[in-house]
């Protein structure tokens, strides 16, 4: 069965500065997709952004970007210019690729709450 | 779009009684899940539907939990009884789709049992 682990409960950053989440997953499967998504406190999950395992370039989007590592089985989460509004928890996701009717479940890991300081 | 919604945001009740939570997905989405989400056990998966269908009922933690889509923009879950274990935060989620589709999330429900 796959497995996701955010090894970090939390973390913090100051205001306009870069921060990585780190998340491992283990897995014998070859293709796959891999998410993060955001939690404020409102509680709504947001997602933040997407990657499919047989694409080599890192997925972007704006000041979002991960670093997979499909070898190591690693996927981080980079946020350059650290806003107040980014302060959340944030989980990493693994889903399967389908080859049948059943999609593959959407797992999770146990999230990091990110700090922003003023 | 209106975005998956779900009710009540808030539900407390007694142990023993019964519980029903709702949840509309989006319109067109072909994919419907129900999360738990609690400090101890993270996001767990409780069931998925395909078109209606039950797929996976695997995360159901026991008979006291039952969930059901009558149609396609439709789906209830029911806690019979409660217990005061059961208090977390339920989520229902639509995608149309497989794979890459993102998830579409509601606002969860607060269950809260005492």
């Amino acid at each position: 069965a796959q497995t996701v682990t955010q090894s970090q409960p939390e973390m913090s950053v100051q205001e306009a500065e870069t921060v990585t989440l780190s998340c491992t997953y283990d897995t014998s499967e070859s293709d796959y997709y891999l998410f993060w998504y955001k939690q404020p406190p409102s509680r709504q999950m947001i997602l933040v952004i997407r990657q499919e395992a047989y694409k080599q370039q890192n997925a972007t989007e704006n000041r979002f970007s991960v670093n997979f590592q499909k070898a190591a089985k690693s996927f981080s989460l980079k946020i350059s210019d650290s806003q107040l509004g980014d302060a959340a928890m944030y989980f990493c996701a693994y889903r399967s690729v389908p080859k049948t009717y059943n999609t593959g479940k959407l797992i999770f890991g146990q999230g990091t709450t990110l700090q922003v300081k003023p | 779009d209106a975005g998956v919604i779900q009710s009540p945001r808030h539900e407390v009740t007694e142990m023993g009684q019964e519980v029903t939570l709702r949840c509309k997905p989006i319109s067109g989405h072909d994919y419907l899940f129900w999360y738990r989400q609690t400090m101890m056990r993270g996001l767990e998966l409780l069931i998925y539907f395909n078109n209606n269908v039950p797929i996976d009922d695997s995360g159901m933690p026991e008979d006291r939990f039952s969930a059901k889509m009558p149609n396609a923009s439709f789906s209830t879950l029911k806690i019979q009884p409660s217990e005061p274990r059961d208090s977390a935060v339920y989520f229902c989620a639509s995608s149309f789709g497989q794979g890459d589709s993102p998830l579409h999330f509601g606002n969860g429900t607060r269950l809260t049992v005492t």
